[in-house]
């Protein structure tokens, strides 16, 4: 069974930086798998930010950037501001279906 | 400006079915894959599996296979998940959401809460 695992809770003070990781249980994640990762705040539906690995949409705000790092798919935020607190999830393409991360709280304090 | 409206709350016993339906409005998203995402309370998001934009082939999940049935109304922009022998554990909110071919995601559904309660 494929696990995507990201780090359960990440802390960060308003305008600092921060990165998010996401890693796969069966080895190195590559830009094949299509890393896309989504902001997820209370009682929301989920909304995408990146897209394969760091494709940003026309609505992700510049501080948001995407990239691997290490063997795994990285989500940065540089700059964070106070509404950037949510939960955030990765989703990778595996062979032709689709993996949720276990998602990361990310507290701005 | 593209809208998937889906179907309202259902509250279901264990052993019965359920079927949630999205409908696209704006645009008949014709090019994209149909993707339904489920969240359990304080849960994570769960993929469950996608139907093609011609609605004649389907990918599901492991977990649920024997269990699920997504398909697609292009006449009507509709597409449509069933989940048969509920139980307690498919308490959730189920999302449909459109990717267009690539990974690129950028419709989802408002969600719908299905809870199987006896």
């Amino acid at each position: 069974q494929t696990v995507v695992t990201q780090e359960p809770s990440l802390t960060v003070s308003p305008g600092g930086t921060v990165t998010l990781t996401c890693a796969l249980s069966t080895g190195v994640v590559t830009s094949n798998y299509c890393p896309n990762w989504f902001q997820q705040k209370p009682g929301q539906a989920p909304r995408a930010l990146i897209y394969c690995t760091s494709n940003k949409h026309s609505w992700t705000p510049a501080r948001f950037s995407g990239s691997l790092l290490g063997g795994k798919a990285a989500l940065t935020l540089s700059g964070v501001q106070p509404e950037d607190e949510a939960e955030y999830y990765c989703l990778l393409s595996y062979g032709g279906a689709w993996v949720f991360g276990g998602g990361t709280r990310l507290i701005v304090l | 400006q593209v809208q998937l409206m889906q179907s309202g709350a259902e509250v279901k016993k264990p052993g019965d079915s359920m079927k949630v339906s999205c409908k696209a409005s704006g645009d008949t998203l014709t090019s994209h894959f149909m993707h339904w995402v489920r969240q359990a309370p304080g849960q994570g998001l769960e993929w469950m599996g996608l139907v093609n934009p011609s609605g004649d082939s389907t990918n599901y999940a492991q977990k649920f296979r024997g269990r699920v049935t997504m398909t697609r109304d292009t006449s009507t922009s509709t597409v449509y998940l069933e989940l048969s022998s509920l139980r307690s554990e498919d308490t959730a909110v189920y999302f449909c959401a459109g990717e267009m071919a690539g990974g690129y995601f950028d419709y989802w559904g408002q969600g719908t809460l299905v809870t199987v309660s006896s």
